[in-house]
């Protein structure tokens, strides 16, 4: 059930950009994702529902293709404070339908 | 506002050693959640709660009980703890169904087991 999520890590170099990507085996009401630093608790980015809409936060933004039942995360212009695991979580029809279930992450070093 | 609270931080259990991992939300939030973190595993769901007195397996249940006997409290409990259950447990809740709504997760501070 776990949705599967590619790359499993990137390196960048501030200011380039990057894309995660997330997708399920299953339909999906929702996406969301979150990123987690080392030792901390995972914190919101982003909630996508189904209707395959794009949404954006700073220079983070995502996308939800719901009959691909994928998602994809774009990073741009990438921070040092980008760097973390992020995973994605998805919402499907299932018997865990109201949780959500999360990828292995995507670790996403940004160096000087 | 405290947000979500787990308690303890830190356990060191022997095999066979019970304990209970407890979590609390002042946020009037209906769902919570127990997940568990292991390195390259991500997060799985352990078992979950859509109100108080409510309780559901999630992916990796066994070895766990669970208990929601107030709105504001996840209790979760291992009754005979064994090695594989050494892991970062989480804790985490949302307003409305994190799956299938607008909601995100609101996690806690997590709870460090080692069995031993």
């Amino acid at each position: 059930q776990q949705p599967v999520q590619s790359p499993q890590a990137v390196i960048l170099r501030e200011g380039e950009d990057a894309v995660i990507n997330c997708s399920s085996s299953k339909a999906l009401y929702s996406v969301h994702w979150y990123r987690q630093k080392h030792g901390e608790a995972p914190i919101f980015l982003m909630i996508l529902l189904k209707g395959g809409e794009q949404k954006g936060h700073d220079k983070i933004s995502a996308s939800f293709n719901e009959k691909k039942q994928q998602s994809s995360l774009y990073l741009t212009a990438s921070q040092l404070s980008y760097s973390g695991t992020y995973f994605c979580g998805t919402g499907a029809l299932s018997n865990s339908g109201y949780a959500l279930n999360f990828g292995k992450g995507t670790s996403l070093l940004v160096t000087p | 506002n405290a947000g979500v609270t787990q308690t303890p931080k830190f356990r060191v259990l022997k095999t066979g050693q019970s304990m209970t991992l407890l979590c609390a939300q002042d946020m009037n939030h209906e769902y919570m959640y127990w997940y568990r973190q292991d390195p390259g595993m991500g997060l799985r769901l352990i078992h979950y709660s859509v109100g108080e007195g409510t309780t559901a397996k999630g992916e990796v249940p066994d070895g766990y009980n669970v208990s929601r006997l107030k709105k504001q409290n996840f209790l979760l409990g291992l009754e005979s703890a064994a090695p594989s259950q050494t892991s970062v447990y989480f804790c985490a809740s949302s307003y409305l169904a994190s799956g299938t709504e607008n909601s995100p997760l609101h996690f806690g501070n997590g709870t460090r087991l080692t069995v031993t």
